[in-house]
């Protein structure tokens, strides 16, 4: 069965910028997956940052983007705040349904 | 406003069923998918599955078919997620997420992804 990664934790500095990647255990990601992706600070709901593979959602400021960086999914930070610091996952469609990556604890620091 | 207000929190029994309720108010309950993901304590989030509103299609992950239910009420603009034979690793929060699984007639496009998301419904199976 295809696992979607994602890096397990990173590290930016305020005011940096950060690229997290989503990838296929087998495979490429490409934009047929639809990845969409999703910030979440403990004890609290997912929000929804990007879909199908760089439109921001409503209310999400232009610092958070998405692409296809290669091989892999990607969601940029630029100017890096310190309320940033949360988890983020990519979902990918695979056909059969949607699939959650393991999630990328970003810290701001 | 577009809201997702879901059922309270419950504890089970190993063996048991919960079905946990998600209210959707402030859009057109059945012009939306409703995905149901879940999150373990201190684990990912996971998808479960997604309901079409309008027509009832349900469209389940492998690891839950058979064990999972997902139903609406479309007279109160209610979506359901029963789950069965409850084991402790089913212990988790359960989230309802509006959007999208396919081709959207008003845009023309095909989306597939979560847009709306409820506050959760903790679920705990413990004997």
């Amino acid at each position: 069965q295809t696992v979607v990664t994602q890096e397990p934790s990173f590290s930016v500095s305020p005011g940096g910028t950060v690229t997290l990647t989503c990838g296929l255990s087998s495979g490429s990601v490409s934009t047929s997956y639809y990845p969409s992706w999703y910030q979440q600070t403990p004890g609290q709901a997912p929000r929804t940052l990007i879909y199908s593979t760089n439109t921001r959602s409503s209310g999400v400021p232009d610092r958070f983007s998405g692409s296809i960086l290669g091989n892999k999914a990607a969601l940029t930070i630029t100017g890096a705040q310190a309320d940033d610091e949360s988890d983020y996952y990519c979902v990918l469609y695979m056909g059969s349904g949607m699939v959650f990556g393991g999630g990328t604890k970003l810290t701001v620091l | 406003q577009v809201q997702l207000v879901q059922s309270g929190a419950e504890v089970k029994k190993p063996g048991a069923s919960v079905k946990v309720s998600c209210k959707a108010s402030g859009y057109t309950f059945t012009g939306y998918y409703m995905h149901w993901v879940r999150q373990a304590p201190g684990q990912g989030l996971e998808w479960m599955g997604r309901i079409n509103p309008n027509s009832g299609g349900t469209n389940y992950a492998q690891k839950f078919q058979g064990r999972v239910t997902m139903t609406r009420d479309t007279s109160i603009s209610t979506a359901y997620m029963e789950l069965s034979r409850l084991r402790s690793d089913d212990t988790a929060v359960y989230y309802c997420a509006s959007g999208y699984s396919g081709y959207d007639y008003g845009s023309g496009y095909y989306y597939y992804y979560m847009d709306v998301w409820g506050k959760g419904t903790t679920v705990t199976v413990s004997s």
